[in-house]
């Protein structure tokens, strides 16, 4: 069974900085794309960023360039989401998902920047 | 303008069929993209629907019923997620999304309810 399972969230001060993970399981990690999604409250959905399969090309949403960085572990089948400088507007709902289809998600993990 | 455009709501009968359209800006020519959808229901993780490019390109997602279905209209530059034999538990949001330059672009979502 497909899972993946992100991890990490939590309550951080604008300026600070938090770092997710996302477990997966059920598949061949290393042979998909994985992307990390969010959710605002009450909010549509937004991707941020992506990560090839050897980790060689990634691509991230004009918003959080410079600020967030993916990277991913094949040997742990783990992805990460650093993210630095946090605002309030990244408060969200960060989900982790598999592939081009993006076809996998996970329950994910609440983000809340708040002072 | 955005790059993906999706009507907030939409209402239909039980038993009728919806027809949820994805319009793509002026200059992206819908013709060239693959196009995905999602449900979302409250308190859920998105569910990956399908994908459709063309009669010859296109999957369904594992386990979605055929009455879910994708198509374009290249009139309108447009996306459509077709549900045919609306049933109460169709009641959520769907959201489409392509690829562009290797970045995900998500529609803003349309909240289809079934009354």
């Amino acid at each position: 069974e497909v899972q993946v399972v992100e991890s990490g969230g939590g309550l951080v001060q604008p300026g600070g900085s938090l770092r997710l993970s996302c477990a997966a399981s059920g598949f061949t990690f290393s042979s998909f794309w994985m992307s990390w999604v969010r959710q605002a409250p009450g909010k549509g959905l937004e991707w941020v960023a992506n990560i090839k399969q050897d980790g060689s090309e990634k691509y991230y949403v004009d918003s959080v360039k410079g600020r967030f960085t993916i990277s991913r572990d094949n040997a742990k089948n783990s992805l990460y989401l650093q993210m630095n400088s946090l605002r309030a507007e990244d408060t969200a709902v960060y989900y982790c998902a598999r592939g081009q289809q993006v076809d996998y998600w996970g329950q994910g993990t609440l983000v809340t920047v708040s002072s | 303008q955005a790059v993906v455009t999706q009507p907030a709501s939409l209402s239909a009968s039980p038993g009728a069929s919806a027809s949820l359209t994805c319009t793509l800006r002026s200059g992206i020519n819908v013709g060239n993209y693959r196009i995905y959808w999602y449900q979302q229901k409250p308190g859920s993780p998105p569910q990956y629907l399908l994908r459709y490019k063309s009669d010859s390109d296109k999957q369904q997602g594992s386990g979605v019923p055929s009455r879910f279905s994708g198509s374009k209209d290249a009139s309108a530059n447009a996306g459509i997620l077709l549900i045919s034999g609306l049933q109460s538990e169709d009641e959520a949001d769907y959201y489409c999304m392509i690829w562009l330059s290797s970045a995900g672009v998500f529609g803003g979502g349309t909240r289809l309810t079934v009354l």
